[in-house]
């Protein structure tokens, strides 16, 4: 069975602090994806990044980056110099390869970004 | 359409009736997924469609939940006898085609309160 963990329910930093938001898998499949998606209290998923499991290169896209190990099965997130808008829900989910798999989300951390 | 268009956005309804949600994907998508996210929670699998056939329903949680897609576009959850347990916000969403690499594109919800 296929299982996201976001240990982490609630973080608070102040901004220009960096965060970092942990995401432990389960899964038997030797091909699978990691997905991380922001929901901003309008409410809407929004997508984020998507690494799959041979792909082990960590990534940088401004102020975020994401690092994938698969020797702990995990998918952390990084947001560096954090802002207020980036207050929001963060999900880490996890799908295979094999039809009838559905993406499978964490249960969230919720970051919170004060001035 | 231009992203994933959900309706109605609220609906508040008694325990026992019964309740439709409506979902326009992108136009072009042939596979949607339906999930229902409670207060505080990730959200859940209930169903996905690949084309105008249900191709895994193992996440609805009853024989009261019920989803179509007579067209391959436009798809309706149903949930008959509603109860209070169901209040949620269900969320579709929409990829091109059923896979596990695919990223999901999400509406913005209905959010049912069942009194």
């Amino acid at each position: 069975a296929q299982k996201v963990t976001q240990a982490q329910t609630e973080i608070s930093v102040v901004e220009k602090e960096d965060v970092t938001l942990d995401c432990v898998y389960e899964t038997r499949d030797t091909t699978y994806y990691l997905f991380w998606y922001k929901q901003p209290p309008s409410g809407e998923l929004v997508f984020l990044i998507r690494r799959n499991s041979f792909d082990e290169q960590n990534e940088i896209s401004g102020r975020y980056s994401w690092n994938f190990q698969k020797s702990t099965s995990s998918f952390n997130f990084t947001i560096t110099a954090s802002q207020v808008v980036d207050s929001a829900v963060y999900f880490c989910a996890l799908s295979g390869n094999q039809a009838g798999t559905a993406l499978i989300f964490g249960k969230g951390t919720t970051l919170s970004v004060s001035s | 359409g231009a992203g994933v268009s959900q309706t109605p956005s609220n609906k508040v309804t008694e325990k026992g009736k019964y309740v439709e949600l409506r979902c326009d994907p992108i136009s072009g998508h042939t596979a949607l997924y339906w999930y229902r996210q409670s207060l505080g929670q990730g959200p859940e699998f209930l169903i996905y469609f690949q084309g105008t056939g249900a191709a895994d329903d193992s996440g609805l949680p009853n024989d009261r939940f019920f989803a179509v897609r007579p067209e391959g576009s436009v798809s309706t959850l149903k949930i008959q006898r509603t109860e209070r347990g169901d209040s949620a916000v269900y969320l579709c969403a929409s990829s091109l085609t059923h896979s596990g690499a695919n990223v999901l594109t999400f509406g913005a919800g209905s959010r049912l309160t069942v009194l």
